[in-house]
């Protein structure tokens, strides 16, 4: 079992410009969640995503957006990026239901010039 | 909303010594709280799971209460080892989003 996959692991950009992140969640979960973590800080809870949909999203402006594939793969997408969105960009997967331990991949460092 | 305390920010200690990390939380209506350890420029590994209903897990030195009426959980790791160093992060689950504190640093001397 791989367990989860992020790619790509570095990326630099500027601002103004536009990024895609991928993750393949760990074998037989259903439910990726999406999280930033800015340096020396705990992740923050950007949104999920279950069976397609967008279920919940935490307090980011729509300049992130996302998607869920038919075979739960997800990725994340941010506009216009600002320097601010640098950061370690962490994906988790889960089954569905509470009482479900989150796995996290090993991130995307996204730095913003 | 929930909010994730972890005091301290940093903790230093000698090689061979027992610890215990601290975690605190504002709203006991949480499914379950987690325990993460990060390495520098890392993801998070998974240490230990406590569900709402129960109040301690234990993995080889590792162990982890949790008190929901008082708002704590708490990290105790037996004899460390340099190994043991990294950022160790608490989070409490609840409608399947977690909320992380900002994590302790440890640091273990040989």
């Amino acid at each position: 079992d791989a367990g989860v996959t992020q790619s790509p692991t570095h990326l630099i950009k500027t601002r103004g410009q536009q990024v895609t992140l991928r993750c393949s969640p760990k074998s037989g979960h259903d439910t990726v969640s999406w999280y930033q973590q800015a340096l020396g800080q705990g992740p923050q809870f950007i949104f999920q995503y279950y069976e397609e949909e967008e279920r919940q999203r935490g307090n980011f402006p729509d300049r992130f957006s996302g998607h869920q594939f038919p075979n739960y793969s997800s990725e994340l997408n941010v506009n216009a990026l600002l320097l601010g969105d640098s950061a370690l960009y962490l994906c988790a997967s889960s089954r569905t239901g509470p009482f479900n331990e989150q796995f996290f991949g090993p991130g995307t460092r996204l730095t913003v010039l | 909303k929930q909010e994730v305390t972890q005091i301290p920010a940093a903790l230093s200690v000698p090689e061979g010594e027992n610890l215990v990390l601290n975690c605190s939380f504002t709203d006991s209506a949480i499914y379950n709280l987690q325990w993460f350890r990060q390495d520098p420029g890392k993801g998070l590994t998974s240490l230990l799971l406590i569900q709402s209903s129960q109040r301690e897990q234990t993995s080889g030195r590792l162990n982890a209460s949790l008190d929901k009426s008082s708002g704590r959980s708490t990290l105790y790791i037996a004899a460390s080892q340099p190994g043991d160093s990294a950022t160790y992060l608490c989070a409490t689950e609840g409608a399947q989003k977690l909320v992380f504190g900002q994590g302790t640093r440890l640091t273990i001397n040989p």
